[in-house]
């Protein structure tokens, strides 16, 4: 299965913004990069996905390395509800629509 | 929010009992899936359904079975619970496989095993 590695942990003052990194060197043409969030006692909650280009949404921006072997999720202005354990997750063409989830990133947001 | 539930959101039981897990979606949503979140393993899947009848194995089915008689409901059950088996499941729905659809998960149900 592809394999993602991500820092476990990372800190970050409230108001300020915040790139989380995330590995993926095996990445084939095809395979899109998706960026979870679970908050505490919540299921897991879709943040943003890309395949090529950066991406913007309501949530965040993803931006994708030129050789796609890496990606940074970026939450512009960092809340106390961004804590959460954070995702990078590679969506294989081949595998029929599972998400293979690693250990993450917790992210801690300081006030 | 997309329209999921599962339940019972907590369950304590004993070992070799049967327990069946219910997942419910609103959205109508030809996927779904079910994924257990231990700590140290993140979520693993055990299961999932690509339409009514039709289901597959994931990372960690042992002990697991599954059935879809309607879109909107995919069961767990477990046969004869053990202690490993103590957990917290989430269910997730998607309308199709394909790499760039999103997934959306429930609340999930703790189970205790005892």
């Amino acid at each position: 299965d592809a394999k993602t590695t991500q820092p476990n942990s990372m800190e970050s003052n409230e108001e300020e913004p915040v790139h989380l990194p995330c590995n993926h060197s095996t990445i084939s043409g095809t395979d899109y990069i998706h960026w979870y969030r679970q908050l505490p006692s919540q299921g897991p909650e879709y943040v943003i996905h890309g395949l090529t280009s950066n991406v913007n949404n309501r949530m965040a921006s993803l931006a994708i390395a030129e050789d796609r072997k890496s990606s940074t999720l970026i939450l512009h202005r960092a809340t106390l509800r961004d804590a959460a354990v954070y995702y990078c997750i590679l969506r294989l063409s081949s595998n029929t629509g599972k998400l293979i989830f690693g250990q993450g990133t917790t992210l801690q947001v300081k006030p | 929010d997309a329209g999921i539930t599962q339940s019972p959101r907590h369950k304590v039981t004993e070992t070799g009992t049967p327990v069946t897990l219910r997942c419910h979606q609103t959205e109508n949503h030809r996927y779904m899936y079910w994924y257990r979140q231990d700590p140290g393993h993140g979520l693993r899947l055990i299961h999932y359904s690509y339409g009514v009848k039709d289901t597959d194995k994931g990372e960690v089915s042992d002990g697991y079975s599954v059935s879809r008689s309607k879109t909107e409901d995919f069961l767990l059950t477990l046969e004869s619970a053990t202690s490993s088996q103590t957990s917290v499941y989430f269910c997730a729905i998607s309308e199709s496989g394909v790499p760039a659809d999103t997934q959306y998960f429930g609340p999930g149900t703790r189970l205790t095993v005892l």
